[in-house]
């Protein structure tokens, strides 16, 4: 089967950095996307990781593992509008769909 | 604005009833994809087209279905409405399917009472 974990939720302080998990097993393997979702709104692109290791983009990171099955999100400098759910998601194989996790809801307190 | 629209961004109807969502996809992106979020739920994708022809089928019921016209536009027709069919439905679009980056609409709040 397909499958992706993540937690369900997380807490962190203004300013701090959190890293969110997210765990595949999936038939195969293009590329895994982050994407982020405040409620009520519609998920918008983060990243996008093909290759192990970690990319950069100001103060989100992406870190992939293929061997491991394993990437995380990290953020850092956390503010109050980082407040959202992160959502992973899989390109698996050539059934042309993103295999999406349940989201990791990520709450922020002052 | 990630450039893809929907309509209408919220719906009330009643149970038993028909509605359709309509989506317009990026300029030049020619797939379509549709998922429905319920309540503190994550992402559940119903179904995808590609240039006018389905192309993958997720978790979507009998009672609905969909559609991509020759103008790329996209609609999903929900219809025997039941109360737990209310959610947002997202409607996203890419170049092309699998492995590029999808661009969500805003979304339709559908309301079933």
């Amino acid at each position: 089967g397909q499958n992706i974990d993540q937690p369900t939720e997380m807490t962190a302080t203004e300013g701090a950095i959190v890293q969110i998990n997210c765990t595949y097993q999936t038939s195969g393997f293009n590329g895994l996307f982050w994407y982020q979702q405040h409620a009520g709104e519609a998920p918008t692109f983060l990243s996008y990781n093909v290759l192990d290791g970690l990319e950069e983009k100001g103060r989100f990171s992406s870190f992939l593992s293929r061997s491991k099955g394993y990437s995380y999100l990290l953020l850092k400098e956390l503010q109050m509008k980082d407040s959202a759910s992160y959502l992973c998601a899989v390109d698996g194989d050539s059934n042309y769909q993103l295999i999406w996790g349940a989201g990791t809801k990520l709450i922020i307190k002052p | 604005d990630s450039g893809v629209t929907q309509t209408p961004k919220h719906l009330i109807t009643a149970t038993g009833q028909r509605v359709t969502l309509r989506c317009s996809p990026r300029s030049g992106d020619l797939s379509v994809y549709w998922y429905q979020q319920s309540l503190d739920q994550g992402l559940q994708f119903l179904i995808q087209y590609y240039n006018g022809e389905e192309r993958a089928k997720g978790n979507i019921l009998e009672r609905f279905s969909a559609q991509q016209f020759p103008d790329l536009h996209s609609e999903l027709n929900l219809s025997s409405l039941e109360l737990g069919d209310s959610a947002l439905y997202f409607c996203a679009s890419s170049v092309d399917g699998g492995g590029n980056e999808q661009f969500f609409g805003p979304g339709t709040r559908l309301t079933v009472l």
